[in-house]
């Protein structure tokens, strides 16, 4: 199976500011990574998808690159309702699999 | 628009089957190129995928679950369903069904199950 190793898994950060996390698959995975937001109670929701393209209706704010087993997901001005978990999760072999989460709260 | 809504008993005994339907609404289970999948989160942690099934009935199940699951498909009622045998307290969670082209998406809300007796 593809690991997914994300980090950090929790994140401190302010309203306004600007926030990076990064995931790593043990293999080649091309552009076969998708980045997920969760808010406490929710499902989770797609953001993007392979690994740069913007799913619709997700604010400009979030961006994706990468390729190959090092990724990056960036939240540029943040906003209250951008706290929550994001997840990566690989989709170029089955299993899929997900990174650990990374937790993001208010500073 | 596309919704997926989880339904089954949120108890179920150990040593017992839990067993969850997802109704798919806006989209046919027979329309071809989509995965109908489940996923589980257990209590504060992180996502796990369970399985998938085609349209076509093609079926492929995580490794970890394998032995214990059944994934099935009801195209009458655009409904998809999964059976898990013989659940212990480690099968708590939240479960999740969604499509997938590739990623996931759309999700349904979610439905815990406990497994307690």
């Amino acid at each position: 199976d593809i690991q997914m190793t994300q980090s950090p898994s929790s994140l401190s950060a302010s309203v306004g500011d600007r926030v990076t996390i990064t995931c790593r698959a043990s293999q080649d995975i091309y552009t076969s990574l998708a980045w997920y937001q969760q808010i406490p109670g929710r499902a989770p929701k797609v953001l993007l998808y392979a690994a740069s393209r913007l799913e619709s209706g997700i604010p400009f704010r979030f961006s994706g690159s990468g390729s190959g087993t090092d990724f990056t997901l960036t939240i540029n001005s943040l906003q209250p309702e951008d706290f929550a978990s994001y997840y990566c999760q690989q989709y170029d072999l089955v299993p899929y699999t997900f990174g650990q989460g990374t937790k993001l709260d208010i500073k | 628009q596309v919704q997926l809504q989880e339904s089954g008993p949120g108890l179920v005994k150990p040593s017992q089957t839990l067993s969850l339907t997802c109704r798919v609404s806006g989209d046919s289970l027979r329309r071809g190129g989509y995965y109908w999948s489940w996923l589980r989160q257990h209590p504060g942690k992180g996502l796990e995928w369970i399985g998938y099934i085609s349209y076509s009935g093609v079926t492929y199940y995580n490794s970890t679950l394998k032995s214990r699951m059944t994934l099935s498909l009801d195209t009458s009622n655009n409904q998809f369903s999964l059976r898990l045998n013989s659940v212990t307290a480690a099968d708590t969670a939240v479960y999740y069904c969604a499509r997938a082209g590739q990623y996931f998406d759309p999700w349904g809300q979610g439905t815990l199950v406990t497994v307690s007796s």
